[in-house]
């Protein structure tokens, strides 16, 4: 199936360090949206975009949707040990009540030994 | 107030079987959707439901099937199991669309 492409597949973290990923499809879309999911448990929603050129903040997490509406990045400051997890951004077209949500394969922050 | 809640948490099977996995959705909730993920990688849409019909269908073979109840809970259906049906099944529900939806745990199903 349709997958987005995130970037980096992992990355390692040191407290106090900025994070940076981004996510980018050959299709356009309408929404994007950031989840977090820790071991075990499902997806958490973080950040929702949906305007072309948003620039959206959620405490230390800020997400911006590409103007070509192809692409999307989310930054983290200043991380924390309980940032680490796997992060999947999703893009998303729908009309009404439907729609068909496109997830990426995740980047994994994990801590620096 | 309880969140997704999905059963069983594990399960076991063998190729050519039959499963079914169930999702209670947060209460006032309406649409119910369900996910797979292989390990490794992010979740796949396979269906969504809202108001007890199909609203979307992600590409899936047809051994994969789905309902949803009056009380708005769902079932996911898998039939002829194969081995590459082993994953993480998940369940999100939200008040109508896609947009903000909640993940249960999720069901893990391996098949052997």
């Amino acid at each position: 199936g349709q997958q987005l492409n995130q970037s980096p597949q992992s990355m390692f973290i040191q407290e106090g360090e900025d994070v940076s990923m981004n996510c980018t499809s050959s299709s356009i879309f309408n929404t994007w949206l950031w989840y977090k999911q820790d071991p075990g448990e499902g997806p958490v929603l973080l950040i929702a975009l949906y305007k072309a050129g948003e620039l959206t903040s959620n405490g230390r997490l800020t997400a911006q949707f590409g103007i070509t509406r192809k692409d999307s990045f989310l930054n983290i400051s200043a991380s924390i040990p309980s940032d680490v997890g796997i992060y999947f951004c999703a893009g998303l077209n729908y009309g009404g009540s439907q729609g068909n949500l496109i997830f990426g394969k995740g980047t994994k922050l994990s801590v620096k030994p | 107030d309880a969140g997704v809640t999905q059963s069983p948490t594990h399960l076991i099977k063998t190729r050519g079987q039959h499963v079914t996995l169930r999702c209670s959705p947060i209460s006032g909730h309406k649409s119910v959707s369900w996910y797979q993920q292989v390990l490794g990688q992010g979740p796949q849409f396979i269906f969504q439901y809202y108001e007890k019909e199909e609203r979307g269908r992600g590409n899936f073979p047809d051994r994969f099937s789905a309902r949803q109840f009056p009380n708005y809970s769902s079932e996911l259906n898998v039939n002829a199991l194969l081995l590459g049906d082993s994953a993480l099944y998940l369940c999100a529900s939200s008040p109508r669309g896609l947009l903000t939806q909640y993940f249960g745990p999720g069901t893990r199903l391996l098949v052997l």
